[in-house]
């Protein structure tokens, strides 16, 4: 079985701060979602990643893909306050399952 | 909005019971998936439909059923409910297969009492 780890699993972080979350893997894949969910919300598609070295970017986040080193990193570029939520990265396998990582609690503070 | 919707809301019955949770696409999507959210097991991927037809299976359990009608919408049945099985379920879908991006439904929140 795919296994996904994320970290930090909890951040807080000051407004105007960078930061990076990491998302680990533990086989071959090109495929890597990231998401977003709010507190008592669903989640909210941010980012899918299919490719080696695919970077996408929206706003002060920025994701990228190394299919070698099986890691996403979800970049935070002068954190807001708004940012603050849970993130997580999930990986889809040669089957099509997803498998999700732990996520990342972030809390953005003024 | 997602377009992505789901019932019911919540959900609360009794251990052994039975249930179906309901969730319609947004209007021209043909994949649905199905997704378990527990503070014990997390973010879990259950079942993937596409066009009517089982694409993906997951962690998904015996006692779990799903299907996608020739409309489109799908339905997740649970039986011989179990305490553990109280968790947030999830529907999203997408516009083909799993490699586009999902659009999520608000959940519904099942408790077994």
């Amino acid at each position: 079985e795919l296994k996904v780890e994320q970290n930090p699993l909890f951040l807080s972080m000051q407004e105007g701060k960078n930061y990076t979350i990491y998302c680990n893997y533990s086989t071959t894949s090109d495929r890597l979602y990231w998401y977003r969910q709010d507190p008592g919300k669903s989640l909210e598609s941010l980012f899918v990643l299919l490719s080696n070295g695919a970077v996408k970017q929206e706003g002060r986040l920025m994701a990228s893909l190394d299919t070698k080193a099986r890691l996403s990193t979800l970049h935070i570029t002068a954190a807001v306050h708004d940012l603050s939520a849970t993130y997580f990265c999930a990986v889809m396998d040669t089957g099509n399952q997803f498998y999700f990582g732990t996520g990342t609690s972030l809390t953005v503070i003024p | 909005d997602s377009g992505v919707t789901q019932t019911p809301k919540h959900l609360i019955t009794a251990t052994g019971q039975r249930v179906t949770l309901r969730c319609s696409p947004r209007s021209g999507d043909l994949s649905v998936y199905w997704y378990q959210q527990s503070l014990d097991q997390g973010l879990q991927f259950l079942i993937q439909y596409y066009n009517g037809e089982e694409r993906a299976k997951g962690n998904i359990l015996e006692r779990f059923s799903a299907q996608q009608f020739p409309d489109l919408h799908s339905e997740l049945n649970l039986s011989s409910l179990e305490l553990g099985d109280s968790a947030l379920y999830f529907c999203a879908s997408s516009a083909g297969q799993a490699y586009n991006e999902q659009f999520f439904g608000p959940g519904t929140r099942l408790t077994v009492l």
